[in-house]
């Protein structure tokens, strides 16, 4: 499984959009690129993931580029409940996840 | 649709004790996986169970292992616990196809005196 590069923490102002690096630059072609997150002492949360092409749901949107070799994550509209640690996960067709250390969102008011 | 349920949520063991640790997936779920959450090594993959089978399985030593019955319900099973074992065990399942998500469960906090 690829490893994942991400910043240990970011500052958000609510209401602002959110944009979440990660670097996985060893990726391979049958991998997906998965985000979740977790708020304190919870169970991770599933967000979206995708394959090649942008991604977007009711919580967010996924944008990989082209050689794959990273990605963003973006909350559009952040909000005090957003504040959580997210986490950037290459996965192939196993069903193993591989946490890394994550991206400490710190929302403010 | 009922999510993942783990119980209990929290116990508290003595050291050498042994603990069995119980997670109901998603209904028409079949694979489940188990991870440990610690401060210090951060959300670890145990091992996963897709009928009834170990499919896949971490780095952790014997003293932990896992079954799943015909339901898909899955128990881990931790024996002669150490100090090192307090932690945060996750539940996740999945449905059968492959590149979907996992839900997790709330955990159980394990907590070893």
């Amino acid at each position: 499984d690829a490893k994942t590069t991400q910043p240990p923490s970011m500052d958000c102002a609510e209401g602002r959009a959110a944009n979440l690096p990660c670097n996985h630059s060893t990726i391979s072609g049958n991998e997906y690129v998965y985000w979740y997150r977790q708020i304190h002492s919870q169970g991770p949360q599933y967000i979206i993931h995708g394959l090649k092409n942008n991604e977007t749901n009711e919580m967010a949107s996924l944008i990989i580029t082209e050689d794959r070799k990273s990605s963003t994550l973006i909350l559009p509209h952040a909000t005090l409940r957003d504040t959580a640690v997210y986490y950037c996960i290459v996965k192939s067709n196993t069903d193993k996840l591989i946490f890394g250390t994550g991206t400490r969102l710190q929302v403010f008011p | 649709k009922a999510g993942v349920t783990q119980t209990p949520r929290y116990l508290i063991k003595t050291r050498g004790q042994q603990v069995t640790l119980s997670c109901s997936p998603i209904s028409g779920h079949r694979s489940v996986s188990w991870y440990q959450q610690t401060p210090g090594q951060g959300l670890q993959f145990l091992f996963e169970y897709f009928s009834e089978t170990q499919r896949n399985k971490g780095n952790f030593p014997g003293r932990f292992s896992g079954r799943q019955f015909s339901n898909s319900r899955s128990e881990m099973n931790v024996s002669t616990l150490e100090l090192g074992d307090s932690a945060l065990y996750l539940c996740a399942s999945r449905s059968d196809q492959t590149n979907t998500e996992a839900f997790f469960g709330q955990g159980t906090r394990l907590t070893v005196v």
